[in-house]
């Protein structure tokens, strides 16, 4: 079964820093761009960031450019999000995603990429 | 910077067809993938690569796409198919930017 399992969320204050990781499984990780998706409470969905399958290429928001730092470990599973300088604009559910293919193949058909169940980020004094 | 645009609302009756569009510069050399949220839970893809349907979605949804704007269409759409939906895409500039759009809460009753 494919999953995605996210943690590391917490309560934070502002400009301190804390570090988000995904757990893999259930298909070859490091065949997979992936990505973090974060949702304000009540908003909308916000793509925060992307790494390549090898982690050789990195992509991010403006709204978090120079403060976040995607990176993953292909040999363990494993997808992070090191976030530095954090705001209260940054309050979110934190997912992690396979954006540039939502889609698996087993023999003739393709299913939805699921995401996982996110990590909540609160900033606040 | 680039933005997808979508109707913050629609509103149907059962066995209905809801237009969902979504509109970007970009859409006419990139894909449009949509999104349905339900409360509390996470997105699942529904369309992909504009038209594609992934297996276990029901047949009832569909989408296309045509210059800049991209429509998920639910035909005969279900008390269950109420939901917030988001389209998804990519910059086309070369900055490898993606983005979704503000969403859509599609009410059925």
């Amino acid at each position: 079964e494919v999953q995605l399992l996210e943690s590391g969320g917490g309560l934070v204050q502002p400009g301190g820093s804390l570090r988000l990781s995904c757990a893999a499984s259930g298909f070859t990780f490091s065949n997979y761009a992936m990505s973090w998706v974060r949702q304000a409470p009540g908003k909308g969905l916000e793509w925060v960031s992307t790494i390549s399958a090898s982690g050789g290429s990195t992509y991010y928001a403006d709204s978090v450019k120079g403060r976040f730092t995607i990176s993953r470990d292909n040999s363990k599973n494993t997808l992070f999000l090191h976030m530095n300088s954090l705001r209260a604009e940054d309050t979110a559910l934190y997912s992690c995603a396979s954006l540039q293919l939502p889609y698996y193949c087993r023999g003739d058909s393709c299913y939805p990429f699921p995401w996982g169940q996110g990590t909540l980020v609160t900033v606040s004094s | 910077s680039y933005e997808l645009t979508q109707p913050p609302s629609v509103s149907v009756s059962p066995g209905q067809t809801a237009r969902i569009t979504c509109s970007g510069d970009a859409l006419p050399k990139k894909y449009a993938y949509w999104y349905q949220q339900k409360s509390g839970q996470a997105p699942v893809l529904v369309i992909y690569e504009d038209s594609k349907r992934p297996s276990g979605i029901p047949e009832r949804f569909s989408g296309s796409s045509s210059g800049t704007m991209a429509t998920l269409t639910i035909s005969g759409a279900q008390v269950e198919d109420e939901a917030d939906y988001y389209c998804y895409s990519t910059d086309s500039s070369g900055n490898h930017r993606r983005v979704f759009g503000g969403g859509t809460k599609l009410t059925v009753l």
